[in-house]
C-alpha cells in the first residue's frame, strides 16, 4: 500500500529565511507525489508534480521538491519565505490502479514571522 | 482559467436529513472525485467516477451516499440520511485523463457541511 508521512504538523519560519517541508513516501513501485497547499478558507491549490521525468521538480510561487528514492523522501522548499506563504502544505500519493485515488500526508501549517 | 466550482459554500442540516452537494468540474475531464476532511483530520478519499459509474470508493463511501451526474456539467454527492460525524469540509476535484496533465486532480472551495 501507498503511503506519505509528513515529518512536522507545523514549521515556523522568519519572512525571507527558507523553507523545508518534509515528506517521506512508502511505495512498492515508483509512485506520483503532489504538493498541494490550502490558504486559510480556500480549496486546495496544485503546488507541484513529480511523475518520474525529472527528480527536481519546479511548481508555483518559488517552490521546489527534489525526489529521493534512496531516501524515499519528496521534501518540499523555498529559498526566501514571504508572507503569502503561511498556509497548510499537503505531500500527495496517487493510487492509479485504484481509480486515482489520492492519499494524503497529515499536513504541515507553515507560519511565517514578520 | 478554468476551475471546479462547489455550492453551497456551507450548508447546515439536522441529523437524519438528506443533503445535495453539488460541482462543476472542469469542462472536459473525464474523471471526477469526492473528498472530505473533518476538522484536524486528514483529507480522505470517498470516491472517483468515470464513464458514468464509480471506479473507486472507500469504506466510508457506505450505503448512505451516492454520486451522480445528471447532466454534462454536474456532479453530486447525496447523504440519504446524515450523521453527526458527516460534519466535514467537502471536496470535489476532476482530471483530465488525457494528456500531459492526465491524473493531476483540480479541487473546488469545498463546501462546508454541519450537522446538527
Amino acid at each position: 500500500a501507498q503511503s506519505v508521512t509528513q515529518l512536522d504538523s507545523h514549521v515556523s519560519v522568519s519572512e525571507g529565511t527558507p523553507v523545508l517541508l518534509r515528506c517521506n513516501y512508502s511505495s512498492s513501485y515508483s509512485p506520483s507525489l503532489f504538493w498541494y497547499v490550502q490558504h486559510p478558507n480556500k480549496g486546495l491549490q496544485l503546488l507541484l508534480k513529480y511523475t518520474s521525468a525529472a527528480t527536481l521538480v519546479k511548481g508555483i510561487n518559488g517552490f521546489e521538491a527534489e525526489f529521493k528514492k534512496s531516501e524515499t523522501s519528496f521534501h518540499l522548499t523555498k529559498p526566501s519565505a514571504h508572507m503569502s506563504d503561511a498556509a497548510e502544505y499537503f505531500c500527495v500519493v496517487i493510487h492509479k490502479a485504484a481509480g486515482n485515488k489520492l492519499t494524503f500526508g497529515g499536513g504541515t501549517r507553515v507560519l511565517v514571522k514578520p | 482559467e478554468p476551475e471546479v466550482t462547489q455550492t453551497p459554500s456551507h450548508q447546515v442540516t439536522q441529523m437524519g436529513q438528506e443533503v445535495i452537494l453539488r460541482c462543476v468540474p472542469i469542462s472536459n475531464h473525464l474523471y471526477f472525485y469526492w473528498y472530505r476532511q473533518i476538522l484536524g483530520q486528514k483529507v480522505e478519499f470517498l470516491v472517483s467516477f468515470y464513464n458514468n459509474e464509480i471506479s473507486e470508493k472507500s469504506e466510508i463511501f457506505d450505503d448512505q451516499f451516492s454520486v451522480e451526474r445528471p447532466d454534462g456539467s454536474n456532479f453530486t454527492l447525496k447523504i440519504r440520511s446524515t450523521k453527526l460525524e458527516d460534519s466535514a469540509m467537502y471536496f470535489c476535484a476532476s482530471s483530465p485523463g488525457t494528456g500531459a496533465h492526465t491524473d493531476t486532480q483540480y479541487f473546488g472551495p469545498g463546501t462546508r457541511l454541519t450537522v446538527l
